[in-house]
């Protein structure tokens, strides 16, 4: 069972735009919700990361929409570069617990 | 952010040979930390749950024997994989929370089995 789905699996997006990136959840237990990137051969890097206290965060070009009835969350990079070309993973966890993945998303940002 | 390291980041090993990865958090202590295993063009697979003084707990399909997890200090655990075949080879990333609840993932270690 497929805890946390991530969707769209790959995303092709031109510079200056916006990559939207969706993950749905079923545990309603889960109260984190993070967003991590990841390149080739790296270690994941926390982005982003939202509570079910509140419905959107923004960090600079990043912004978390939540939507708690719906069970779902969303990714948007805005002005897009071709240096956010990555994999990006959501999550999800209850407090001290391992976190749930999605299957990741490859965006490539082109000129 | 919090820092967490791993060594090596790189290690080739003949089959039948164990390898050792350490996953250290650098600037916070960690009664918990989480080993997880990627392959390419994949997610992050959960392999266990390392406890500060206690046994890990390991998710289903992962052999304890063939994983061995020692979390030996608050800032280290350490994955061993014993008598490593080629199916072996994977990307193996550990993570910490932070106080905050925050995960902070270190830079992963790419095993490779001859």
């Amino acid at each position: 069972q497929q805890q946390v789905k991530q969707s769209p699996q790959s995303l092709i997006v031109q510079k200056g735009g916006i990559s939207i990136i969706n993950c749905a959840y079923e545990n309603t237990a889960f109260d984190y919700f993070p967003w991590y990137q990841q390149f080739p051969g790296k270690g994941p890097a926390l982005l982003i990361a939202i509570r079910p206290d509140v419905s959107e965060k923004k960090e600079g070009r990043f912004t978390i929409s939540f939507n708690k009835s719906a069970k779902q969350f969303s990714l948007h990079i805005m002005d897009s570069q071709p240096g956010d070309s990555a994999t990006y993973f959501c999550a999800a966890s209850r407090r001290n617990t391992p976190l749930v993945f999605g299957k990741g998303t490859r965006l490539s940002v082109i000129a | 952010g919090a820092v967490v390291s791993q060594h090596p980041s790189r290690v080739i090993c003949k089959s039948g040979t164990s390898v050792k990865i350490e996953c250290r958090s650098l600037d916070f202590q960690a009664t918990t930390m989480f080993w997880y295993r990627q392959f390419p063009k994949q997610s992050l697979m959960l392999m266990a749950t390392s406890n500060e003084g206690s046994k890990a707990t390991y998710e289903q399909g992962v052999e304890k024997d063939k994983f061995l997890i020692n979390h030996a200090s608050l800032t280290l655990s350490t994955l061993t994989v014993t008598s490593a075949h080629p199916e072996d080879s994977s990307f193996y990333i550990c993570s910490a929370p932070s106080d905050t609840d925050t995960q902070y993932f270190g830079p992963g270690t790419r095993l490779t089995v001859l």
